[in-house]
């Protein structure tokens, strides 16, 4: 079975512009929640969608957003990059809420921002 | 804020040798804890987990955590090593249900 895949895999940006970063979750899987993880630190929690909504937001600025689609894919959008917006982006799938189960994480999407 | 702190950031064992990583979390409510493993060029994956019940739960590849409430601990431990088991280990915590919180991790090596 597929596991949640992630594109891009690697992408360099300068600062002032925008990426958009994409997630498949496990087929079945409702839920996606999106973590940054810079170098020397653990993942830090963004959002999470379940079931196309938001159910719930980190302490990142209004530049960062996300979207579940129909297909209970998910997109990450960060706009304004800052040199500090450099880390691997995570993107995990569970069949429900954090609360209830397991997250299945994907390989990430490495951004640079230079 | 919710935090959790793990001890150490390196880790080095010999093989056979015994391990136990620390994990401490600041919330005094009800939280769900998990320990993930993350395997060099491998994403991150799952250990184990503790929701409710019998504290010491075990996990995976011969892995155990021990849930202490009146400490807010959730310690790491293998009685023996192996050199696979070379990988950063993060512990979370689940608050309000939606929110994993994860430690800094700790970065193990096994000699061989």
């Amino acid at each position: 079975d597929a596991g949640v895949t992630q594109s891009p895999t690697h992408l360099i940006k300068t600062r002032g512009q925008h990426v958009t970063l994409r997630c498949s979750p496990i087929s079945g899987h409702k839920s996606v929640s999106w973590y940054q993880q810079v170098l020397g630190q653990g993942p830090q929690f963004i959002f999470q969608y379940y079931e196309k909504e938001e159910r719930g937001r980190g302490n990142f600025p209004d530049r960062f957003s996300a979207r579940q689609f129909p297909n209970y894919s998910s997109e990450l959008n960060v706009n304004a990059l800052l040199l500090g917006d450099s880390a691997l982006y995570l993107c995990a799938s569970s069949l429900g809420t954090t609360s209830t189960g397991e997250l299945f994480f994907g390989e990430g999407s490495r951004l640079t921002v230079l | 804020a919710q935090s959790v702190s793990q001890h150490n950031h390196h880790v080095i064992l010999s093989e056979a040798a015994s391990l136990e990583l620390g994990c401490n979390y600041s919330y005094g409510g009800t939280v769900n804890l998990f320990w993930y493993v993350q395997y060099p060029g491998q994403h991150l994956q799952l250990l184990l987990k503790y929701f409710s019940g019998d504290p010491l739960v075990k996990g995976i590849k011969g892995f155990e955590a021990e849930f202490i409430k009146s400490k807010f601990s959730f310690n790491l431990r293998k009685p023996s090593v192996q050199w696979s088991d070379t990988a950063e280990y993060f512990c979370a915590v689940t608050y309000y249900g939606n929110k994993l919180v994860f430690g800094a991790g700790t970065i193990l090596r096994v000699k061989s």
